[in-house]
């Protein structure tokens, strides 16, 4: 069966990084593009950035742009998303998610459990 | 960027009477239109993409209609379990965007 397994959140200060990990498993990964979903606390579901499955295309939301950069390994069937400069307003419980076939890009059928990341001083 | 609006904020009804759910965009998504469903502590399961399909194991008291800006998720006669969040995002360009949510509640 399908499985996302998000890894990596936590606290950390403002200005600082995280890099957070999903593992996939139960589907060919590398077919897939794949993309990252935030929600703040008590908020609305939020896009921040998407990966095509061999990595050729990348897209960010807006607030992402130039501060978080997304990634994948086909080999260890795993998604990235490395986090820079970050503020309190991206306090959030970030998704991984998986499109719902190759051809069927931007619709999530498959969804991680969530890491939350808490930036606060 | 294409802004979803969802109304109501919350629907209070009663299991077994009918839902409908409005998502209205700013400009024309075509039939781009996913909706999800929410509950506390879960993460969102897609219920219906590009407007009208119902994605794999949803039950049929789930349909949603529209295109263009104008968009409705139904739930035909609601079940307890129906009781949660409901999300609309369209996927018409690659800046994705999300509805602010609709609380269907217990009245």
């Amino acid at each position: 069966q399908v499985q996302l397994v998000e890894s990596g959140g936590g606290l950390v200060k403002p200005g600082g990084s995280l890099r957070l990990s999903c593992a996939a498993s139960g589907f060919t990964f590398s077919d897939y593009y794949m993309s990252w979903i935030r929600q703040a606390p008590g908020k609305g579901l939020e896009w921040i950035s998407y990966i095509s499955s061999t990595s050729g295309y990348t897209n960010y939301t807006d607030s992402a742009k130039g501060r978080f950069t997304i990634s994948r390994d086909n080999a260890k069937n795993s998604l990235y998303l490395q986090m820079n400069s970050l503020r309190a307003e991206d306090t959030a419980v970030y998704y991984c998610a998986r499109d719902l076939s190759p051809v069927t890009t931007g619709v999530f059928d498959y969804w991680g459990q969530g890491t939350l990341v808490t930036v606060s001083s | 960027e294409v802004v979803l609006t969802q109304s109501p904020a919350t629907l209070s009804l009663s299991p077994g009477e009918r839902a409908t759910l409005s998502c209205r965009a700013s400009q024309s998504v075509s039939n781009y239109l996913a909706w999800y469903q929410q509950k506390p502590g879960q993460a969102p399961r897609l219920l219906i993409y590009d407007a009208s399909n119902r994605a794999t194991g949803i039950p049929a008291r789930f349909s949603g209609s529209g295109s263009g800006t104008d968009f409705t998720l139904t739930i035909s006669s609601l079940e307890p379990e129906d009781f949660a969040v409901y999300y609309c995002q369209q996927r018409s360009n690659w800046r994705l965007t999300f509805g602010g949510g609709t609380k269907v509640e217990i009245k």
